[in-house]
């Protein structure tokens, strides 16, 4: 069974810009959730979403955004990005969200210039 | 103050050694404790899931839950050079909202 995909693997963007990441879940799961993991750091919670609904929002600002599709993929936004935006962008799935175990991708790493 | 804290490492240890892992947190409200694997380059990987205290145990691993401490621990036996990795903690409360805190993650490297 495929796990976690996470695409692109790998991102350069200049200050300012705008950057859309994906995500496709296990096959089955109904919950997505965000994490972004700076280097030398655990991952810091930033959505979760079950049935195309967000459960739940970290503290993270509002260019930040997400959203769940009906075949349960997902993307995260990031506008007007800032060098410490830079980091792994990590994508879980489980099968009910709320306290479910976490599958998580490979990320994203972003780089942020 | 981080709500998870724990032991940085790194930690280093010949192959065979029993290794041991502990994170300490602060929220009452957290019930249920994970621990991840994580390689270099890789997503974090799900190793064990406890819901409140106790023990739980699978295979070379042992999972610890101390509520009224507040410290959770994860034993591994017989370690392996393949288990050379970072290795967090993850807690979350009683709620639907999907939340899960980390600590920073203990390095660490089995040598053979």
């Amino acid at each position: 069974d495929a796990g976690v995909t996470q695409s692109p693997t790998h991102l350069i963007k200049t200050r300012g810009q705008q950057v859309t990441l994906r995500c496709s879940p296990i096959s089955g799961h109904k919950s997505v959730s965000w994490y972004q993991q700076v280097l030398g750091q655990g991952p810091q919670f930033i959505f979760q979403y079950y049935e195309k609904e967000e459960r739940g929002r970290g503290n993270f600002p509002d260019r930040f955004s997400a959203r769940q599709f009906p075949n349960y993929s997902s993307e995260l936004n990031v506008n007007a990005l800032l060098l410490g935006d830079s980091a792994l962008y990590l994508c879980a799935s489980s099968p009910l969200g709320g306290n479910s175990p976490l599958h998580f991708g490979n990320g994203t790493r972003l780089t942020v210039t | 103050q981080k709500e998870v804290e724990q032991d940085p490492g790194p930690l280093s240890v010949p192959e065979g050694a029993i290794v041991s892992l502990n994170c300490t947190y602060s929220n009452s409200a957290f019930q249920y404790f994970m621990w991840y694997r994580q390689y270099s380059r890789k997503g974090p990987e799900l190793l064990m899931y406890t819901y409140s205290s106790g023990n739980k145990e699978d295979g070379r691993f042992t999972a610890q839950v101390d509520k009224s401490s507040k410290y959770i621990s994860l034993f591994i036996r017989d370690s392996q050079p393949s288990d050379s990795a970072t290795y967090l903690c993850a807690m979350s409360g009683n709620t639907n909202a999907g939340k899960s805190t980390f600590g920073d993650g203990t390095t660490l490297t089995v040598k053979p």
